[in-house]
């Protein structure tokens, strides 16, 4: 059974740091391309980073660039997102989701997500 | 405000069939496939439809999708009451080299 845990959430003062973790099992991590997603609660879904099978690619959504960097050990099966320089906007639930190399760009499984709130 | 712009909600009687859209440009939807997702409120979303009208296997075929354009339809027939649900399209911009949403529409089943 295909599972993504994330842990690491938190209350964060503005201007500071959080490193979140997405544990995987179930499947070959570095068979597929990983992302974050976040959502504000009661609010939609917004991209905010991914990154292929072997780290050589990632991507950043314009507001977290500068501050936000993915990475991914796939010894250990391990999606991370390091987040500097928090602000208010960046408070929400963060899921991260698999997506299949092959085909079409999709996220074919979702953890539950780890929620991040920035406040003073 | 989402890059994919869908109706905030959509309601229908068991039994019925909605249709939800998903509105975009030639940078996502125009030159790329559709995804669809439902959120359940509370759990994690699930991919319903993907490349535009493929279902995964366990979803099942009261579920559709259909692209055209620069538009995608996901279409739920036989509605029941465990469609209520929260539903995404998403896809990528080629401009943003980015994921994009669009903001939800929420499905009641009156």
């Amino acid at each position: 059974e295909v599972q993504l845990v994330e842990s690491g959430g938190g209350v964060v003062r503005p201007g500071g740091s959080l490193r979140l973790s997405c544990v995987a099992s179930g499947f070959t991590f570095d068979d597929y391309a990983m992302s974050w997603v976040r959502q504000v609660p009661g609010k939609g879904l917004e991209w905010v980073s991914g990154i292929e099978w072997n780290g050589g690619i990632r991507g950043y959504v314009e507001s977290v660039k500068g501050r936000f960097t993915i990475s991914r050990d796939n010894a250990k099966n391990s999606l991370y997102l390091q987040m500097n320089s928090l602000g208010a906007d960046d408070t929400a639930l963060y899921h991260c989701a698999r997506r299949p190399l092959w085909g079409s760009y999709r996220f074919d499984y979702w953890g539950q997500g780890t929620l991040v709130t920035v406040s003073s | 405000q989402s890059v994919l712009t869908q109706p905030p909600s959509v309601s229908a009687a068991p039994g019925q069939r909605v249709t939800i859209s998903c509105s975009g440009g030639s940078s996502n939807i125009g030159n790329n496939d559709v995804s669809w997702y439902q959120q359940v409120p509370g759990t994690a979303p699930k991919l319903l439809i993907y490349d535009n009208n493929e279902r995964p296997s366990g979803i099942p075929d009261r579920f559709s999708g259909s692209k055209s354009g620069t538009s995608a339809t996901l279409g739920i027939t036989g509605l029941q009451t465990g469609d209520e649900a929260d539903y995404y399209c998403g896809t990528w911009d080629n401009s943003l080299s980015a994921g994009v949403f669009g903001g939800g529409t929420k499905v009641t089943v009156l």
